[in-house]
């Protein structure tokens, strides 16, 4: 079975860009959350989708926001880019997005604003 | 708010020797708590969790921890270990009655293992 898969791997943006990015949760999982990712940190929560409604949201600005597909996948988008959003950008499914499932992560796409 | 703090940001060891990586969390009522696993250029893996139950908890690749509720502490140890142990661990806590699924990770350990 395909696990969590999150495209583009890498990609460089300019200042002021908008980016988007993709995940395609394993089969049956309903649940999609993203965390950045920032050189030298750990994961910082960013959203959690399940089926379709946001249930959680992080301590991220506006320019961040989310959305999930009918088929549980989900795009992150982020606007008016700035250097600190250079991350590695995580993806996680679970079945239903409760702490006490586990969640397994995708390989991350990794952006970098210049 | 909860956090989690890992006391060493780097820690090397010798192939075959124990290691136990250290993790303390922000008291609360109950906690859920995580350990997980990031090879280079790769995602996070489960290593194990604490939801209930006993305190020592096993997981996988020979790792177990021991949740310390008077200590806040999940500490993370294995036996003897490889060299293909070698990646970055991080620690994570949960609250079990958020709905939102957040997990709060502590800013990571990086296990070097020598030959």
């Amino acid at each position: 079975d395909a696990g969590v898969t999150q495209s583009p791997t890498h990609l460089i943006k300019t200042r002021g860009q908008h980016v988007t990015l993709r995940c395609s949760p394993i089969s049956g999982h309903k649940s999609v959350s993203w965390y950045q990712q920032v050189l030298g940190q750990g994961p910082q929560f960013i959203f959690q989708y399940y089926e379709k409604e946001e249930r959680g949201r992080g301590n991220f600005p506006d320019r961040f926001s989310a959305r999930q597909f009918p088929n549980y996948s989900s795009e992150l988008n982020v606007n008016a880019l700035l250097l600190g959003d250079s991350a590695l950008y995580l993806c996680a499914s679970s079945w239903t997005g409760a702490v006490n499932t586990e969640a397994f992560f995708g390989q991350g796409t990794r952006l970098t604003v210049v | 708010a909860q956090s989690v703090t890992q006391l060493d940001s780097q820690v090397p060891v010798f192939e075959e020797a124990p290691v136990e990586l250290r993790c303390n969390y922000s008291s609360s009522v109950s906690v859920y708590l995580f350990w997980y696993v990031q090879y280079p250029n790769q995602g996070l893996q489960l290593l194990l969790k604490y939801l209930s139950g006993s305190t020592l908890v096993k997981g996988i690749n020979g790792f177990e921890a021991e949740f310390n509720k008077s200590q806040t502490s999940f500490h993370l140890r294995k036996p003897s270990v490889h060299i293909s142990d070698t990646a970055e661990y991080f620690c994570a806590v949960s609250d079990p009655y958020n709905q939102g699924g957040k997990l709060i990770f502590g800013q990571g350990t990086e296990l070097s293992v020598k030959p």
